[in-house]
This record gives C-alpha cells, sequence and structure tokens, in this order.
C-alpha cells in the first residue's frame, strides 16, 4: 500500500496570502496518478486537482497543482475566504488500494 | 447533472451488519464509463477507500476490509450499496459513496456524495 504524507497538517494564514501544501508518497506514484480534494464539514469533497497538475472542470486559476514520483505539491496562490478548509491528496496509480493523505486543514 | 445520495441507518450495534445505499440521480448506474465506489472517514482520521462495483457486478475491495465487506449494484434501481459485516467502534465513521473512471490514467473521485455519519454503539 502507498502511504501518502501531508503536510503541514494545520496552515494558519489569513486571504490573500499564498498556501503551499505538499504531499509525499511512500514510493513513486508516476508523473500524474495525484489528485487533491477540497473538503469542507458537511459537503462532499470535490475534485480540485487530477493527473497531478490539471485543474478540474469549474477550478479557480488560483489553485495549482505540481510534482511527481515521490513528491507533489498544492498551491492556492492568494487565498479566499471559501478556500479555508481541509485538503487531501490522492494516489491512483496501478497499485491498489487507493489511497489518501492524512488531510492539510487550512484555517484562518 | 449527476448526483450520489447515500441513504442508510445511522446507528448500528456492534457485530451486527451495516447496510447503506447510494442512490445515482440523473444519469445511470450502467454506464460504461465509471466505476461506484464508497469510501470513509473516521472520526480525526484521513480518507479511506473501502471498494468499487461495477455495472456488471464485477467489484473490487480494499485489503484491509475484504474480509468483512460486499459492494452491489441493482441497475433496475440505479444504486448501489455497501454492506460491512461484524462491525465494531472503529467502523464509526463518514460514509461516501462516489464515481471513478475506468481510464487506468484517470481513476480519480470526480463525483461524491454529501455523506452518512454511522455510529456503531450499542
Amino acid at each position: 500500500e502507498i502511504v501518502l504524507t501531508q503536510s503541514p497538517g494545520t496552515l494558519s494564514l489569513s486571504p490573500g496570502e499564498r498556501a503551499t501544501l505538499s504531499c509525499r508518497a511512500s514510493q513513486s506514484v508516476g508523473t500524474r496518478f495525484l489528485a487533491w480534494y477540497q473538503h469542507k464539514p458537511g459537503q462532499a469533497p470535490r475534485l480540485l486537482i487530477y493527473g497531478a497538475s490539471s485543474r478540474a472542470a469549474g477550478i479557480a486559476d488560483r489553485f495549482s497543482g505540481s510534482g511527481s514520483g515521490t513528491d507533489f505539491t498544492l498551491t492556492i496562490s492568494r487565498l479566499e475566504p471559501e478556500d479555508f478548509a481541509v485538503y487531501y491528496c490522492q494516489q491512483y496509480s496501478g497499485t491498489l488500494p487507493w489511497t489518501f493523505g492524512q488531510g492539510t486543514k487550512v484555517e484562518i | 447533472q449527476v448526483q450520489l445520495q447515500e441513504s442508510g441507518p445511522g446507528l448500528v450495534k456492534p457485530s451486527e451488519t451495516l447496510s447503506l445505499t447510494c442512490t445515482v440521480s440523473g444519469g445511470s448506474v450502467s454506464t460504461d464509463s465509471y466505476y461506484w465506489n464508497w469510501l470513509r472517514q473516521s472520526p480525526g482520521k484521513g480518507l479511506e477507500w473501502i471498494g468499487y462495483v461495477f455495472h456488471s457486478g464485477t467489484t473490487h475491495y480494499n485489503p484491509s476490509l475484504e474480509s468483512r465487506v460486499t459492494i452491489s449494484v441493482d441497475t433496475s434501481k440505479n444504486q448501489f450499496s455497501l454492506k460491512l459485516t461484524s462491525v465494531m467502534s472503529a467502523d464509526t465513521a463518514i460514509y461516501y459513496c462516489a464515481r471513478n473512471l475506468l481510464v487506468p490514467t484517470e481513476r480519480y473521485f470526480d463525483l461524491w456524495g454529501r455523506g452518512t455519519l454511522v455510529t456503531v454503539s450499542s
């Protein structure tokens, strides 16, 4: 099983600031088998990024993803009030089970 | 647009069977394009993939739960279901249904339900 470790656990920032979230895999997930999700309490998780760097439909361009192999990053260029949430990375390489990181909470 | 909605009991006794259903609206569970999945999030923990079903009935489960899990599909009702046997307190979680594409390079979860809380307690 591929273990994903996200850091930091909590990121305390203000609106307008830049957020940089990290996701590290215990073994390579290739160049593109990594997704990022935003999750707010009581809501369905929302797909932000797939293929490590492709934005999902309707996702603002302040969200960007990068990385390959074992190290991936989600960047939110300028935080909006609605961006304060928990963010998860997920690997979907050929190695089942598909796994998630433990999450990074972005708070004010 | 396609929507997913979980339903089922919110309280299950230890050692009993947890049963949940996901209803697909605005689309068909019989599509050849998607797997239909169950995932969960235990209190204070991350997300865990439980398993998937294809409309043909083909399934694949997380090895950590495989001995207790059954996921099935009912194409006539446009639903798929989860059964988890011999539940314990560690199975208390928010359970989500979600879909992902069959294409090996695109198996991220692009649509989720809102989730339903299941508590295991006597």
